[in-house]
């Protein structure tokens, strides 16, 4: 079985520009999460999809958004980029419920020029 | 106040040495907590659900405290394999999920 899947692995961006990151969680798991990681720190929680439904948001800024697709999948989608974007971007998904392992992808590492 | 602080590192200890990472939280809601490995330049990998009675899996032996909101990890008969940050995670309300900052561990020969 494939695991969590995050395309593009590296990414360049100008600042200012908008970015899309995308995620497909393990087959059967209904919940997606992203965390932004800066080098030196741990994950930070931005939001969490479950059922296509918003279950929870970190204290991003509104150029920060996601969604959840039918499939489950999902995107990030960051506008008006700026220097401080840059970091590694993981994407976890879990079957939804409270203390079952969350399994993360490889990450999305964004550089923000 | 961070809502999940863990020991600075890093950890500098000899093989074969126990060493202990410790952990903290701030909301007493908090329903499930987990030690993850982290691996370079890679992502995050469960080590280790933690249970209010403790848990134990080969060397590594996980502790929870809900009075004092605090967490513990120790590695016995440390290996250069064990060499990683650790993260301490804490997750409520079904769905935030919060990371410390890692504690990283080196493991020399």
């Amino acid at each position: 079985d494939a695991g969590v899947t995050q395309s593009p692995t590296h990414l360049i961006k100008t600042r200012g520009q908008h970015v899309t990151l995308r995620c497909s969680p393990i087959s059967g798991h209904k919940s997606v999460s992203w965390y932004q990681q800066v080098l030196g720190q741990g994950p930070q929680f931005i939001f969490q999809y479950y059922e296509k439904e918003e279950r929870g948001r970190g204290n991003f800024p509104d150029r920060f958004s996601a969604r959840q697709f039918p499939n489950y999948s999902s995107e990030l989608n960051v506008n008006a980029l700026l220097l401080g974007d840059s970091a590694l971007y993981l994407c976890a998904s879990t079957s939804g419920s409270v203390d079952t392992e969350a399994f993360f992808g490889q990450g999305t590492r964004l550089t923000v020029v | 106040r961070k809502e999940v602080e863990q020991d600075p590192g890093p950890f500098n200890v000899p093989e074969g040495a126990t060493v202990a990472f410790n952990c903290t939280y701030s909301n007493s809601a908090s329903q499930s907590f987990f030690w993850y490995r982290q691996d370079c330049r890679k992502e995050p990998k469960l080590l280790m659900s933690v249970y209010s009675s403790g848990n134990e899996d080969g060397r590594f032996t996980a502790q929870l405290n809900r009075a004092s909101q605090y967490i513990s990890l120790l590695i016995r008969d440390s290996k250069l394999s064990d060499s990683a940050t650790y993260l301490c995670v804490v997750n409520w309300a079904g769905f935030k999920t919060i990371f410390g900052a890692g504690t990283r561990l080196f493991v020399k020969a």
